[in-house]
């Protein structure tokens, strides 16, 4: 039962370049988040979807662009990356919007 | 919006101490959330507490709602080293906005 994976798990890359991290989970979770863990800020939601091809925006949306055209996956693109962006991403998924959260294992960004 | 005020950021304390956070709201909570995340982790779901008052244990933990459900702590009876991490609240507030919003963690430190 691998419930929620997150690739790849670490990632460097250039300013200005095109990332793309993913999640799947296997639970048929109807939601799913990606958050960004920063020192002194804790989580801050990005985006989250409800269903396939229903997302919504956080807290941070700015620069991220997320897609879910099936239940299982729910991929984050930083379009063009900024030094801003070098963070931890977690993916999480819940039955409901207001559920228990069970977090993937993060995936680590450094952006040069 | 809503925010979530997490005390003590950090905690340092000798193994055997108490140890207890506290989440803050100035808005009532319709629920609490309590996580933790160990070092180089993601965060785990410990427990959630619904009731006004409501308080709960696990072990050597205890969660406590408050009457007026604008509060909540965690409280760990004698650390040990296992109890090193990050624990976060996630709060739902009443006002129906729909969306869990984490506390920014304590992180607590225990000394052999």
């Amino acid at each position: 039962d691998a419930g929620i994976t997150q690739s790849p798990r670490y990632k460097i890359t250039e300013t200005g370049r095109q990332v793309t991290l993913m999640c799947h989970q296997t639970w048929s979770h109807s939601y799913m988040f990606w958050y960004r863990q920063d020192l002194g800020h804790g989580l801050r939601l990005i985006y989250y979807s409800a269903a396939a091809d229903i997302t919504d925006k956080g807290e941070v949306p700015d620069g991220y662009v997320v897609s879910r055209s099936k239940t299982e996956n729910f991929p984050l693109t930083l379009e063009s990356a900024t030094r801003s962006q070098t963070s931890v991403y977690f993916c999480a998924s819940s039955e409901s919007m207001v559920g228990t959260q069970y977090f993937g294992p993060g995936t680590r960004l450094l952006v040069l | 919006g809503q925010q979530v005020m997490q005390i003590p950021q950090y905690q340092h304390v000798q193994e055997g101490e108490d140890f207890t956070t506290y989440c803050n709201s100035s808005t009532t909570l319709s629920n609490i959330q309590w996580y933790k995340q160990r070092p180089g982790g993601h965060p785990v779901f410990l427990i959630q507490l619904v009731k006004s008052g409501e308080v709960k244990k696990q072990k050597r933990l205890t969660f406590q709602f408050g009457e007026a459900k604008k509060n909540s702590s965690l409280h760990i009876t004698a650390t040990q080293t296992t109890d090193v991490g990050t624990y976060f609240c996630a709060a739902l507030g009443s006002s129906n906005t729909g969306k869990l919003i984490f506390g920014q963690g304590t992180t607590l430190q225990v000394k052999p």
